[in-house]
């Protein structure tokens, strides 16, 4: 059974840097094919692609939020972290979990509100 | 890269069928067969319904179909059932090994 759960912070101040983590269970991120990433969604918003982390250690970032975003794995205890510096309110998002494989995200985990205010 | 475009809503009675459009260009929708569609119920987490464009995942029912022409991808839900009101996002992958998603359309039955 595939599960992914995030977890962190639901209140962040302007400027600060938020830090997720995501952990996974149910497969490796060392197969082929597989990544596992993040997706977020602003209140009553579309969904947006934020970044991956592939199982050939190759990490993708969304162009618009590069510059401030990192994504890293720990191996040993099945989690994927995210960090985004100098978070805004317009930040304010529930940020999805997912696992990519297929070139689409079929797994999902339940979701983070994160909220950006002072 | 910027969002796809959908049309903001669409809508149908039970039993018909609509279709969602989920225009790109030739850099992302147009360039890769690799176009998904997702299903968000309100309140709810995503849920993937098509695949590599026109795949159904194991236990989507097939009244769920899509296509792609040029930069143009579609999702048609067919027999529209009262469960099927929802938004859809479809969702691209642009090259570089990264992804763009859609406006998102907002199904209504009638």
């Amino acid at each position: 059974q595939i599960t992914l759960k995030e977890s962190g912070p639901t209140l962040v101040k302007p400027t600060q840097t938020l830090t997720l983590t995501c952990t996974f269970s149910g497969f490796s991120l060392d197969t082929s094919g597989v990544g596992v990433g993040w997706v977020r969604q602003p209140p009553g918003k579309a969904l947006e692609w934020v970044a991956l982390f592939y199982w050939d250690e190759d990490q993708r970032y969304s162009p618009s939020l590069k510059t401030r975003l990192t994504i890293t794995k720990d191996t040993y205890k099945n989690q994927v972290v995210l960090t985004m510096t100098n978070m805004d309110p317009v930040d304010t998002a529930t940020y999805y979990c997912v696992r990519r494989r297929d070139d689409s995200f079929g797994y999902w985990g339940q979701g983070t509100q994160v909220t950006v205010s002072s | 890269q910027s969002a796809l475009t959908q049309p903001h809503s669409v809508s149908g009675s039970p039993g018909q069928s609509v279709t969602i459009s989920c225009t790109g260009t030739s850099s992302d929708v147009g360039g890769y067969d690799h176009v998904s569609w997702y299903q968000q119920h309100p309140g709810k987490v995503p849920k993937l319904v098509i695949y590599n464009v026109s795949q159904r995942p194991s236990g989507v029912p097939d009244r769920f179909s899509g296509s792609k022409s040029a930069n143009t991808a579609s999702l048609t839900i067919s027999g529209l059932q009262a469960e099927d009101e929802a938004d859809y996002y479809c969702c691209s992958f642009v090259g570089g090994y990264t992804y763009v998603f859609g406006t998102g359309t907002k199904v209504t039955v009638l």
